[in-house]
Formats: C-alpha cells, sequence, structure tokens
C-alpha cells in the first residue's frame, strides 16, 4: 500500500521569510498526483497546489512551490514571503488511478510575527 | 453548488447509541470517501465508494457501515458509538478522470462519543 511521510510535526517560521515542509511518500506506481492541502482553524480542507508525476516541472502557485524528486519520491513545500494567514495544518497526499486520498500526518505550521 | 454538504456539524452521543452522519454533494462525482481525523494521525481513511451501490473498505472500517444508492449521497451509519470513535469527521468527493484528480471536502462533523 502507498504510504506518504511527514517527519516534521511541527515548523515555525518568521513573518516574512521562506519555510519548507518535508513529504516523502512510497509507491511502485509510475503514474500518480502529488498534493498538499492546507487546513486552518475553521477545519475547512483547502487544496494549495498539485503535481502530477509524468510533469518533470515544479509546480508554483503564486508564494507557495513544490520541489518534486520522482526518484527520491519527495514532495516538498516552499512558502515564500510567509504571511500570518499561513498558520495551519499542511497535509501532503498521494493518489493514483482509482484509489483512495492517501494523507500523510500533517505538519502544523506556526508563523511568528 | 453547494459542493459537498455534511450534517450535522457538531454530535455529542452516549456509548451505544447510533448515528448517521450525512454527505451530499452536487457535482455528480463518482467517487466518495469518508475519513477521521485524529490529532497526530492525518486523516484516515473508513470508507470509500467508486460510484452508487459499490463501496469498499479502508483503513479504519471497524464500527462503520456506508451505503451508496444514489451517486449524490454517502452517509455514514455509526451501530453503537463508542469513545474510541470521537474524532472530526470529513467526507470527500471527485470526479475520477477528473481535472487533475481533485478532492472535495466537506466542512467536517466533530463527533463526541462520552
Amino acid at each position: 500500500a502507498q504510504t506518504v511521510t511527514q517527519s516534521q510535526p511541527e515548523m515555525s517560521v518568521q513573518e516574512a521569510e521562506t519555510v519548507t515542509l518535508s513529504c516523502t511518500y512510497d509507491t511502485s506506481e509510475s503514474d500518480y498526483y502529488l498534493f498538499w492541502y492546507k487546513q486552518p482553524p475553521s477545519r475547512q480542507m483547502i487544496l494549495v497546489i498539485r503535481q502530477e508525476a509524468y510533469k518533470q516541472q515544479n509546480a508554483t502557485e503564486n508564494r507557495f512551490s513544490v520541489n518534486f524528486q520522482k526518484a527520491a519520491k519527495s514532495f516538498s513545500l516552499k512558502i515564500s514571503d510567509s504571511q500570518l494567514g499561513d498558520a495551519a495544518m499542511y497535509f501532503c497526499a498521494y493518489l493514483s488511478g482509482n484509489t483512495p486520498l492517501v494523507f500523510g500526518k500533517g505538519t502544523r505550521l506556526s508563523v511568528i510575527a | 453548488n453547494a459542493g459537498v454538504t455534511q450534517t450535522p456539524k457538531f454530535q455529542v452521543l452516549k456509548t451505544g447509541q447510533s448515528m448517521t452522519l450525512q454527505c451530499a454533494q452536487d457535482m455528480n462525482h463518482e467517487y466518495m470517501s469518508w475519513y477521521r481525523q485524529d490529532p497526530g494521525m492525518g486523516l484516515r481513511l473508513i470508507h470509500y465508494s467508486v460510484g452508487a451501490g459499490i463501496t469498499d473498505q479502508g483503513e479504519v472500517p471497524n464500527g462503520y457501515n456506508v451505503s451508496r444508492s444514489t451517486t449524490e449521497d454517502f452517509p455514514l451509519r455509526l451501530l453503537s458509538a463508542a469513545p474510541s470513535q470521537t474524532s472530526v469527521y470529513f467526507c470527500a468527493s471527485r470526479q475520477d478522470g477528473g481535472k487533475y484528480n481533485e478532492q472535495f471536502f466537506g466542512p467536517g462533523t466533530r463527533l463526541t462519543v462520552l
């Protein structure tokens, strides 16, 4: 079964600085999708960014970007110019074919003013 | 579109009581899932469905039943609630083969079993 590992239960960053959240996954598939979800205190799950495994180019969405290393099965999230509103739980997730979305255990990000 | 809706938002049960968490989506998605979220555990899959009439177990199915009689609805039943089922429950849906396989989540139900 596919697994997703987030090795940093908690992280903190100064406002306006850059932070990187780590994620590794285990799969034998060659075609899959990877996601980062944000969960603020409101509890709502918000899609931050996605990456298709067949694309070599790293995905970017405004201040959010990923470092996708397919051979290393690594998928880190970089948040630039951190803002107070970025404070949340962040979940890395994996999807392949017709299977359910698999989540890591999450990283709680604090932003220090 | 209302997206994915869940009711209730909060619920308190006594041990042994039964209840149904409702989930509905109006996007004509075939794929629906139930997850539970516990501190330090991430989101764990309870049950999922790839279409009306088809359901399957996830990682933590014990104590929960599901059915999928329509495309829109995917209720989760707790037959005899236990304190270990205290959690936040999320329903989600997606259209397989849809744009980037994006999964949409409901707002969650916080369940407390005393």
